[in-house]
């Protein structure tokens, strides 16, 4: 069965501390892995990962994916309180004729001043 | 471009009662989603809409849920009747389907409380 596994589930630090959180996954057909941000509203998006290796970038957000190892990890340095959020996983796979969201439960990361 | 669109943004009834959501998704995208969230778990997917036809709905409990997308732009979801355990964030997505661009973007969500 293609599952997500997220970790920690929730994470407290002090501003200016580096993150890294961490998701892992089974998952047949794999297709791209997905990371958003929940603050109290909907999920934004933050990054898609599709090959192994490729860091993405977007200011103090990074993101890498292993596809031999099967995960994905999100750093966040410099963290600010404006990080606090929850951060999803999401993995993208092809089944059958479809293409299949598969989300993990989150990390709840909250960045204390 | 104009984000998805959701209403209503809160929604309180009590059980047994029905109730329905809107979504417009980004103009152009194909593909439109609606999720349940509920709170400390990742979105369920509970149907998914290829222009105006499903692709995915396995998720959805028949009996109470439905959903349409008649002309292939917007939808609406609707729970009849409700019950306690569907208080939840309903949230709609769309992706414009392109193979490069998977994308989705989220609504607002609709967070309903049933009493």
């Amino acid at each position: 069965e293609d599952k997500v596994v997220q970790s920690p589930l929730s994470l407290v630090v002090h501003e200016g501390d580096t993150v890294t959180l961490n998701c892992s996954y089974e998952v047949t057909n794999f297709r791209s892995l997905l990371w958003y941000k929940q603050e109290k509203k909907a999920p934004t998006f933050l990054f898609m990962l599709t090959s192994s290796g490729i860091e993405k970038k977007s200011g103090r957000l990074s993101s890498i994916l292993d596809k031999k190892e099967l995960f994905s990890i999100l750093n966040i340095t410099a963290t600010q309180t404006g990080d606090s959020a929850i951060y999803l996983c999401a993995l993208l796979s092809n089944a059958g004729n479809n293409r299949k969201l598969i989300w993990g439960l989150g990390t709840s990361l909250a960045v204390n001043p | 471009e104009a984000g998805v669109a959701q209403s209503p943004r809160y929604k309180i009834i009590e059980k047994r009662q029905s109730v329905a959501f809107w979504c417009n998704p980004i103009s152009g995208h194909a593909t439109l989603y609606w999720y349940q969230q509920i709170l400390g778990q990742g979105p369920k997917l509970l149907i998914q809409f290829q222009n105006n036809g499903v692709v995915d709905d396995s998720q959805l409990p028949k009996d109470r849920f439905s959903a349409e997308r008649l002309k292939g732009v917007d939808s609406t979801l609707k729970i009849q009747p409700a019950k306690l355990e569907d208080s939840a964030v309903y949230l709609c997505a769309s992706s414009s389907g392109v193979a490069s661009t998977d994308t989705q973007y989220f609504g607002p969500g609709t967070r309903l409380t049933v009493l």
